[in-house]
């Protein structure tokens, strides 16, 4: 069965680092999203990408956040000046519409 | 904006028993609800959805119920295994990708 891949699986940086998350959506996906879980919180809402562009993002989703589909096969998701609380696990998912198909997450450490 | 609440954090049951994990949503204009299982070192992987328009759905020993009214619904797993034991989550949309998702149900099967 066709599977999201992400990489790293774990990835520590330090306060004020860029960061840059990749994934591997299912290859005939056209809609990327990334979710994010802080630990003890729940799985949240980051950004939706479509065609090229963000088609909706949420509050958390401030100017240090970018996504970026660089050529057809990848998508990513770039931190630019990391801080203590985007330590967090970070979810990619792609989907036709629905239903979303996660991938196991990149555990994020920022020191 | 959407708020899931999920019951009970943890759940232990005997294996062969039944397993129920209830969630209630704010946003009356949700029409999807997908819950996920999530296993150790993974992502979150579909195991069942509903929408609005239908109250239940069954894919074998799995159950969705939905009550619309009391905007409320419930994950029902009968004939537990051991393989069940993992962490559960629901969410609930407006547009099949932007969940909000609901806090996780740790669910262990006792053999």
């Amino acid at each position: 069965e066709p599977e999201v891949t992400q990489t790293p699986s774990h990835q520590v940086t330090q306060m004020g680092q860029e960061v840059i998350l990749r994934c591997v959506p299912i290859s005939n996906h056209l809609y990327f999203y990334w979710y994010r879980q802080i630990l003890g919180q729940k799985v949240e809402f980051l950004v939706s990408f479509y065609n090229n562009e963000i088609s909706e993002k949420s509050e958390i989703f401030d100017d240090q956040f970018s996504v970026e589909r660089p050529d057809g096969s990848n998508f990513t998701l770039k931190i630019r000046s990391t801080k203590l609380e985007d330590s967090a696990m970070y979810f990619c998912a792609s989907s036709e519409r629905s239903p979303l198909h996660f991938g196991n997450g990149t555990r994020l450490t920022v020191t | 904006g959407e708020n899931v609440e999920q019951h009970p954090s943890t759940l232990s049951v005997q294996e062969g028993d039944s397993a129920v994990i209830k969630c209630t949503y704010s946003d009356s204009a949700s029409n999807y609800f997908p819950w996920y299982k999530q296993e150790l070192g993974k992502g979150p992987q579909l195991i069942i959805d509903i929408r609005s328009n239908v109250g239940e759905k069954k894919d074998q020993r799995i159950a969705v119920t939905l009550n619309k009214t009391a905007k409320h619904f419930s994950l029902h797993i009968t004939e537990t295994q051991p393989e069940d034991s993992a962490v559960y989550f629901c969410a609930a949309s407006r547009n099949d990708y932007k969940l909000s998702f609901g806090a996780g149900t740790t669910v262990t099967v006792r053999a």
